[in-house]
């Protein structure tokens, strides 16, 4: 069974431009979760979606969102992004919600 | 909000030696995750804990579920080169019906030859 894929693995971006990010969970997977990830503050939960309703969010400002499609793939969008948004953007997928999460690459994110 | 302390921050041991890392919360979790994550990737799941007390093995490692549910260890035995990366501890509580996996800052391991 595939794991969880993200899409793209690096992205270059500056200022105030505004980024989106994909995700393709585990084959049957229907929970959808985002982290950031930074040296200084960790791993940190943005939100998570699942059946295509947000069910839970982080402490992240506005200019985060996401949204889930019906086949259960995913998005997050950053808007004006600033150079503080440089993370690694983690993805996870589990079957359910409140279920053991299975992580994907990540998408390295640099803000110029 | 939840924290979890992960300690050490960091380890530097010989190849064939045990490590042991541990995490501990002022909170109650309803599962604990160990995870590793090697550089440009994301953490790989390694054990998963259910139950308070619960003790699992993956072959060279072992976690415990703490009988308070406020702390797990993750040890390795015979630790061998392969085994260098950074090792999360997460804690999956349920408050008002959402799931939030907390994560620990992690315990970078390097291990000699």
């Amino acid at each position: 069974k595939a794991g969880v894929t993200q899409t793209p693995r690096y992205l270059i971006k500056t200022r105030g431009q505004q980024v989106t990010l994909s995700c393709s969970p585990i084959s049957g997977h229907r929970s959808v979760s985002w982290y950031q990830q930074t040296p200084g503050q960790g791993l940190q939960f943005l939100f998570e979606y699942f059946s295509e309703t947000q069910r839970n969010k982080g402490n992240f400002p506005g200019r985060f969102s996401g949204r889930q499609f019906s086949n259960s793939r995913s998005e997050m969008n950053v808007s004006t992004l600033e150079l503080g948004d440089s993370a690694l953007y983690l993805c996870a997928s589990s079957f359910q919600e409140r279920d053991t999460q299975y992580f994907g690459p990540g998408t390295r994110l640099t803000v110029l | 909000g939840q924290q979890l302390n992960q300690s050490p921050q960091s380890m530097f041991i010989q190849e064939g030696e045990d490590v042991s890392m541990n995490c501990t919360s002022s909170s109650i979790f309803n599962t604990w995750l160990w995870y590793k994550q090697e550089p440009g990737e994301g953490p790989v799941l390694l054990i998963a804990l259910y139950k308070a007390g619960e003790l699992t093995s993956n072959g060279r490692l072992t976690a415990q579920f703490g009988i308070t549910r406020k702390d797990s260890f993750l040890n390795i035995s015979a630790s061998i080169p392969s085994d260098v990366g950074i090792y999360f501890c997460a804690g999956l509580a349920v408050d008002s019906g959402y799931s939030t996996l907390t994560f620990g800052k992690g315990t970078m391991l390097l291990v000699s030859p």
